[in-house]
């Protein structure tokens, strides 16, 4: 069954800095890889995603991922976080049919 | 596009009664629809795969009496909570599946249920 591994419930990171959020995927097939952005209090937002293609892709606000066959890995970053950037983050994988979500990392933007 | 809605936003009922929670694609049609469930800072629980017009799919442990889905149309899922308990307070999400190969699914904004 595909899974994913988020490691690190919380991230804090400094206004300015880069953000960096890891994912590990586990796959019997070629994957489709998803990072979803939540507020507090609010539904799930589809930050990006890989299919097939290009393997560096980019999302809304700034963000981007790049998917590693060698590594299973679909890490997300962002060069310069903004205390906007303060939410839930999951990584998800397809899989029979449905997606397997990560456990989550919760951003905390120091100012 | 690929806008999700649901309704309530949030939802207070007594212990015992029931609560029906709808959900909406509301620029494309949804052959399958999601509900999860969130318990405060803890990732998605899949409850139930809900198939148009085909009786929905439930996760195990799931009590399907409990938490009725209908998807009696391509645009519409609903979820009732039957004789709510306080223990079914939570956060209940919904998700569509767009059809791509992807599988992709576009989320809901969520309901907040406190039972009370």
């Amino acid at each position: 069954a595909q899974s994913v591994t988020q490691l690190g419930s919380h991230v804090s990171v400094s206004e300015g800095a880069l953000v960096l959020l890891r994912c590990n995927y586990s796959s019997s097939v070629p994957p489709y890889l998803f990072w979803y952005v939540q507020y507090p209090n609010q539904g799930l937002q589809l930050l990006l995603k890989y299919t097939t293609g290009a393997t560096l892709v980019k999302g809304i606000n700034g963000f981007e991922a790049e998917f590693k066959k060698s590594e299973t890995s679909f890490h997300l970053t962002k060069p310069s976080a903004h205390m906007s950037d303060a939410a839930e983050y999951f990584c998800a994988v397809t899989g029979n049919n449905r997606l397997a979500f990560g456990k989550g990392n919760q951003v905390v933007v120091i100012p | 596009g690929a806008v999700v809605s649901q309704h309530p936003s949030r939802v207070i009922c007594k212990s015992g009664t029931s609560v029906k929670i709808e959900c909406r694609s509301l620029d494309f049609q949804a052959t399958t629809m999601f509900w999860y469930r969130q318990f405060p800072k803890k990732s998605l629980m899949l409850m139930a795969t809900s198939n148009e017009g085909s009786k929905a799919t439930y996760e195990q442990g799931v009590e399907k009496d409990k938490f009725l889905i209908n998807h009696a149309s391509l645009t519409l899922s609903t979820l009732t909570v039957t004789s709510a308990h306080p223990e079914d307070s939570s956060f209940y999400i919904c998700s569509a599946h767009t059809g791509g190969v992807a599988y992709e699914q576009y989320f809901g904004p969520g309901t907040r249920l406190t039972v009370t």
